[in-house]
Formats: structure tokens, sequence, C-alpha cells
């Protein structure tokens, strides 16, 4: 199946600074969502992106599909960005039928 | 329009017991989707119900069973527990006409297995 990695794994920032975190993916993809897991283990959506560029306020995502990549942006960060954030896609062979395949996510600490 | 629902949130179990969980999906959406999450494999597919019908499934044992009702509503099943089906089970949400559909995912339902 698909193979999906993110990095980096983890990530110490000081609030109001910026990162990027990268998401790798070994086949084309129809679907490609950024999440956000909060302390609860709720996943918050961000984007879905399979795709292009997007913007939500201080968060930002650009998917290059042809180079099976994507990268989410946050910019000026603050202690409630803090969480996982996980990169999942859907393959354009399995035709639906896989499901969703998450990366192992970025654990991203903002400290104040 | 109200979220993705999912009941309970919490639940303890014994080994050899089995277990029925619940998920409420958005008003409209018709496909619901589960995903296990744990410590050592991270988020992986359980299986998807589109209108009543399984129409995909992960890799997992004939012990985790689903179905979905005429509303919906879905229910999973795990049949003997074992120690290693402690895990977040999230379910999702999503339109289902489509597999380029955004899922939107329930709070969770932390299940402990002593």
């Amino acid at each position: 199946g698909i193979q999906v990695e993110q990095s980096p794994p983890d990530l110490i920032l000081q609030e109001g600074a910026n990162s990027t975190l990268r998401c790798n993916f070994s086949d084309s993809v129809n679907n490609l969502q950024w999440f956000h897991q909060n302390p609860w283990g709720q996943l918050i959506n961000l984007f879905y992106i399979p795709s292009g560029t997007k913007q939500n306020g201080r968060l930002s995502a650009t998917t290059v599909a042809t180079e099976r990549y994507s990268l989410l942006y946050i910019s000026s960060s603050q202690t409630t960005d803090s969480g996982v954030y996980f990169c999942a896609v859907e393959a354009q062979s399995g035709g639906g039928a896989d499901g969703l395949t998450f990366g192992k996510g970025t654990h991203l600490i903002i400290q104040p | 329009k109200a979220g993705v629902t999912q009941t309970p949130r919490y639940l303890i179990k014994t080994r050899g017991q089995q277990v029925t969980l619940s998920c409420s999906p958005i008003s409209g959406h018709r496909s619901v989707s589960w995903y296990q999450q744990t410590p050592g494999q991270g988020l992986q597919f359980l299986f998807e119900y589109f209108s009543e019908t399984q129409r995909n499934k992960g890799n997992f044992p004939g012990r985790f069973s689903g179905r979905q009702f005429s509303n919906s509503r879905s229910e999973m099943n795990v049949s003997t527990l074992e120690l290693g089906d402690s895990a977040l089970y999230l379910c999702a949400s999503l339109a289902g006409y489509s597999d380029t559909d955004t899922q939107y995912f329930g709070p969770g339902t932390r299940l402990t297995v002593l």
C-alpha cells in the first residue's frame, strides 16, 4: 500500500516562531488531508489539499502532487498550536478501497 | 450543523468481553469510516460503510465488525477483547459519493481492556 512519511517527528519552538511540516507519499493520491489532533484525541480538519495551495489564517498548505509531497506552514506560532499534526492520503490506485493512510505525525510543542 | 458524535467516550472492559461503539455522522452524510489509533501502530483504517453496506475493509481480524443503519448511524463491535485492542477508536463522516470526499472525525471512544 501507499507509504506516508512525515518530518520532523518532533518539533519544539518558541511562541511567535514559524514552522514547516513535511509529508512525503509514495504514490499518486486523490485525497490528502492535514489534521491537528488536540489533547483530547479529536482530529481537527485543517486542509483538504490533494494539489495546489491553500491558506487559512496563520496556516497554509501546499501539495506538489507530481513530486509527491505536501507542506504545512504555521506562522507566528501560539501555544494553542501545540499537538500532533497528521498528514493522511488516499491512493488513486486504491479507488477508495483503503481508507485514509496516515503518517506517524509531527509532535509540535510551542513554548511560551 | 451538528458534528460527528461518538458514544461512549470512555470504556473499560476485561479480556474476553465484547464491546459495541456507536457513531452518528453529520446530517446528510451517508458514509462512515472507522479507525483505530494505538501508540505502536498509529492510525489504521478499519472499515467503511455506505448506505448500510460495507464498502471497504482494512486489515483487521474478523473479531472487528460493524454495521450501518438506515439513518446512517454506525456501530462497530469487537468480540473476545484482547489487551492489544486498547486504543482510541475514531469514526469519520463523509458524504460518500466521491473518493475525494473530506473526512470529518468524531471525538473518539477511548477503550481500555484490562
